[in-house]
């Protein structure tokens, strides 16, 4: 069975451009999730989406980011503008029945983000 | 306020000795699962392991356990018979109602 794809793997751009991150989750999971990696801070949610429905974007830093789920199999994180503090990895992750806690969510194997 | 508490930054473990990894929680909430995750050089996400908060035993799944101490939030990682493949990152993570919230990790290095 094919796993959570992210696409681009790896993205270098410069500063005020549009960012666009792609996730396709595993099919028949109905809640998605996407995460961010740094150093300084961790990893930390940024917005959870439940049957394509945004129920938690707590975690988005600010209005330059924005996630869309538009139907079951794909979804899109966008930055606009892009800045360099935005360089991390970004992680997608699906699970089944996502609403339950005892449900493990499965990465994407991360797009790494690169500002300059 | 912080959640997860993976106190260990480093370990550091010969080939097929067992190891513990130490995770402490917080959670007003009486329903949460914990999860842990290897993290391997190459940067993907493995689930390894999951402990509800209602679960009786500790669980496990091959050779990794979970001890799972609920009075004391604690829910450590085992691994035994340690391999050179266990060398990586391993984070301890919690869900309440929303998404994961994760510790700092610990960087487990497995010797020969």
């Amino acid at each position: 069975d094919a796993g959570v794809i992210q696409s681009p793997r790896h993205e270098v751009t410069e500063m005020g451009q549009e960012v666009t991150l792609r996730c396709k989750p595993i099919s028949g999971h109905n809640s998605l999730f996407w995460y961010r990696q740094t150093m300084m801070r961790g990893l930390e949610l940024l917005i959870y989406f439940n049957n394509n429905v945004p129920i938690d974007d707590s975690g988005m830093p600010e209005d330059r980011f924005s996630a869309k789920m538009p139907n079951a199999s794909f979804s899109t994180l966008k930055i606009q503008p892009s800045e360099p503090r935005d360089s991390a990895v970004y992680f997608c992750a699906s699970s089944p029945q996502g609403a339950r806690v005892s449900q493990p969510q499965h990465f994407g194997d991360g797009t790494r983000l690169s500002i300059l | 306020a912080q959640k997860i508490t993976q106190t260990q930054p480093g370990m550091f473990v010969q080939e097929k000795e067992a190891v513990t990894l130490d995770c402490t929680y917080d959670t007003s909430d009486p329903s949460y699962g914990l999860f842990w995750y290897k993290q391997p050089s190459s940067g993907e996400m493995i689930f390894l392991i999951y402990q509800g908060s209602y679960d009786q035993q500790n669980a496990t799944e091959g050779r990794y356990s979970l001890n799972f101490q609920k009075a004391r939030k604690s829910a450590n990682l085992v691994i035994s018979a340690s391999q050179l493949g266990d060398s990586a990152m391993y984070f301890c993570a919690m869900r309440e109602s929303s998404g994961l919230i994760f510790g700092k990790g610990t960087t487990l290095s497995v010797s020969s």
